[in-house]
């Protein structure tokens, strides 16, 4: 059972657009739901992470938007570079983190 | 910090092989997750540890798997034996205080088995 469902699988964005990726979970014990940003051979990063306290979290031009009632989440990514063409993938807690299955975002000059 | 650290970044064997891949966690980290990434599947959690105990084993494929972390600085992901299906590209990943705290994932060793 997949418990966190990410969507699309794959994105088109052009240079200065914004690019936005939807999650959904179900458990609503999970109390974290992090971004990561993961480049061809390389292991996933850490991009930006939100408790459930909170509606919006903010850093540079990468925003996470938190609906609890909806459990659902999504990235922002405004102003996209081609530098921010990566697979990016949402997750969330349990006890162990539970990941989507990523979304490879291309961003064309 | 180093970071987390794999090794080694490439292995290629053969089918019935005996397959050992290496992780340092980041000093400190009580958490020791190891994962598997395929285009299929995505990624899966197979085995993590606590202060060097193994806590959830579920994800373990099959008997073939197993992981040690004899200390709190080095763990093993040992696959005996090797099989063409378990290509795929393994991470490892550390934190402190357990997952509502965010991981360090390690580069990865890309396993190919043919």
């Amino acid at each position: 059972q997949q418990q966190v469902k990410q969507s699309p699988q794959s994105l088109i964005v052009q240079k200065g657009g914004i690019s936005i990726i939807n999650c959904a979970y179900e458990n609503t014990a999970f109390d974290y739901f992090p971004w990561y940003q993961q480049f061809p051979g390389k292991g996933p990063a850490l991009l930006i992470a939100i408790r459930p306290d909170v509606s919006e979290k903010k850093e540079g031009r990468f925003t996470i938007s938190f609906n609890k009632s909806a459990k659902q989440f999504s990235l922002h990514i405004m102003d996209s570079q081609p530098g921010d063409s990566a697979t990016y993938f949402c997750a969330a807690n349990g006890n162990q983190f539970y990941f989507g299955t990523g979304t490879s975002l291309t961003v064309i000059p | 910090d180093a970071g987390v650290i794999q090794s080694p970044r490439h292995e290629v064997t053969e089918m019935g092989q005996e397959v050992t891949l290496r992780c340092k966690p980041i000093s400190g980290h009580d958490y020791l997750f190891w994962y598997r990434q395929t285009m299929m599947r995505g990624l899966e959690l197979l085995i993590y540890f606590n202060n060097n105990v193994p806590i959830d084993d579920s994800g373990m494929p099959e008997d073939r798997f197993s992981a040690k972390m004899p200390n709190a600085s080095f763990s093993t992901l040992k696959i005996q034996p090797s099989e063409p299906r378990d290509s795929a590209v393994y991470f490892c990943a550390s934190t402190l205080g357990g997952p509502r705290y965010g991981y360090t994932f390690g580069s990865g060793t890309r396993l190919t088995v043919v």
